[in-house]
């Protein structure tokens, strides 16, 4: 199963928004609701921020969104923030029964 | 406070064995599926294994036949046996709540793979 597709690096001024495209197949993402997205940051666990392609866990900023299209799901981060720096991940559930992550983007706030 | 916590983590020699440990506290450990996720040095994450609820369990393919994930429901601890272990195993191990989406994870435990 080959990992997800996501851009290596994306950057963005305090106050706009940024968006992170995960292109996987019809057999991962565009086949299942069942995309989630990680916030990593250096030294600490993995955070959950969206599940199930749009739905936020409680207690994550409504600043981030997600959604799908096709065989692309996209996680748009808006009234960017310095302690937003970090690596985003996405994952899929797969048809075969197994996860898939994305490569991971990190993101700069300049 | 719902919370994981790794442990077994260590150096170990190419062909070696582990058994990595998870302690699950503060939910009801049998109604949950449970994953193991890795992150070698430098690289992404990495999905390892999961077990669902109901005890089918699945692997990766890189690890099918020499990592086995398995669960003691009665001391709600998730295990990783590592066996047959090569330098690219090398990673930090997260043991995390959940399959389809993982909700909570733990801090993280070391492996490395070095003669």
């Amino acid at each position: 199963q080959s990992a997800l597709t996501q851009p290596a690096s994306v950057s963005g001024s305090p106050g706009q928004s940024i968006t992170i495209s995960c292109t996987g197949t019809s057999s991962d993402v565009g086949g299942y609701n069942y995309v989630s997205w990680y916030q990593h940051q250096p030294g600490k666990a993995p955070k959950p921020i969206i599940y199930d392609v749009s739905n936020r866990p409680s207690g994550v900023s409504n600043r981030f969104s997600g959604s799908k299209s096709a065989n692309t799901a996209s996680l748009t981060i808006s009234g960017l923030q310095a302690e937003d720096e970090a690596d985003y991940y996405c994952s899929s559930y797969t048809s075969i029964r197994t996860l898939v992550f994305g490569g991971g983007t990190k993101l700069t706030v300049l | 406070e719902v919370q994981l916590l790794e442990s077994g983590g260590g150096l170990v020699q190419p062909g070696g064995s582990l058994r990595l440990s998870c302690a699950a506290s503060g939910f009801t450990f049998n109604t949950y599926a449970m994953s193991w996720v890795r992150q070698a040095p430098g690289e992404g994450l990495e999905w390892v294994s999961s077990v669902t609820h109901s005890g089918s369990r699945y692997h990766a393919d890189s690890v099918r036949g020499r990592l086995i994930i398995s669960r003691d429901i009665s001391r709600n601890t998730l295990f990783l046996e590592m066996n047959s272990l090569r330098a690219e195993d090398t990673a930090i191990y997260y043991c995390a709540r959940g399959f389809e989406g993982m909700d909570v994870w733990g801090q993280g435990t070391t492996v490395t793979v070095s003669s």
